[in-house]
């Protein structure tokens, strides 16, 4: 079985400081993991992806989440944010096979001017 | 590009009415997912269908039922809809093991049904 867990159902940063969206998963297999962003009456756009290779990964728009398997987690960061970032955010997970993909609750970031 | 198209983009439907909602996609993906997203509980997997005939129980199956009868096509039906069913449907598809299992899912642009 596998789970997913964003820890923060809203963040707030200011224009130009660091973002941290956290996810922490649950899987009984090595899982791919993702980070899908959904713009406001937009579609769902994937980010980045994690498939077993390096555990940095860099996606589109300035983001990277990085995988660590002892803590169990899949944060995504970007280091400067920017007023187009505000968005909602979902961190998803997928065990082996043709399994499930499931989805994070969702964290709506903010960007204060 | 992976196109996948949702036959409507808002439908108001009924109390008690059956509905259907379609889903097609052109990649040739065994994998297809309906999933319903509400404010603050993100997607939850209604059902998904890893062939053509073949489907598995998501997390929120109840008052919902599904047809894979060819590889593209994936229908979401509501055998008698309720007003708690009103939505945003988000249907997807994606590849499989022997495809390539860990490749992500490709989303149609949604269906915001109401139910009245």
């Amino acid at each position: 079985a596998q789970s997913v867990t964003q820890l923060d159902s809203h963040v707030s940063v200011s224009e130009g400081t660091p973002v941290l969206l956290r996810c922490n998963y649950s899987s009984s297999y090595s899982p791919s993991l993702f980070w899908y962003v959904q713009h406001p009456n937009k579609g769902l756009q994937l980010l980045l992806k994690y498939t077993s290779a390096a555990t940095l990964v860099k996606g589109i728009n300035g983001f990277e989440a990085e995988f660590k398997k002892s803590e169990t987690s899949f944060h995504l960061t970007k280091p400067s944010a920017h007023m187009s970032d505000a968005a909602e955010y979902f961190c998803v997970v997928r065990g082996s096979s043709a399994s499930k993909i499931i989805f994070g609750s969702g964290t709506r970031l903010s960007i204060r001017p | 590009d992976v196109k996948v198209t949702q036959s409507s983009r808002y439908l108001v439907k009924r109390t008690g009415e059956k509905v259907f909602l379609e889903c097609v996609q052109d990649m040739d993906h065994e994998n297809m997912f309906w999933y319903r997203q509400d404010p603050g509980l993100g997607l939850r997997l209604i059902y998904f269908s890893y062939d053509v005939k073949m489907k598995e129980k998501g997390d929120i199956p109840e008052g919902y039922s599904v047809s894979r009868e060819k590889k593209e096509r994936f229908s979401l039906i509501l055998e008698s809809a309720s007003t708690n069913q009103t939505s945003m449907y988000l249907c997807a598809s994606s590849s499989t093991l022997r495809q390539g299992w860990n490749t992500e899912a490709f989303f149609g642009q949604g269906t915001r049904l109401t139910v009245v």
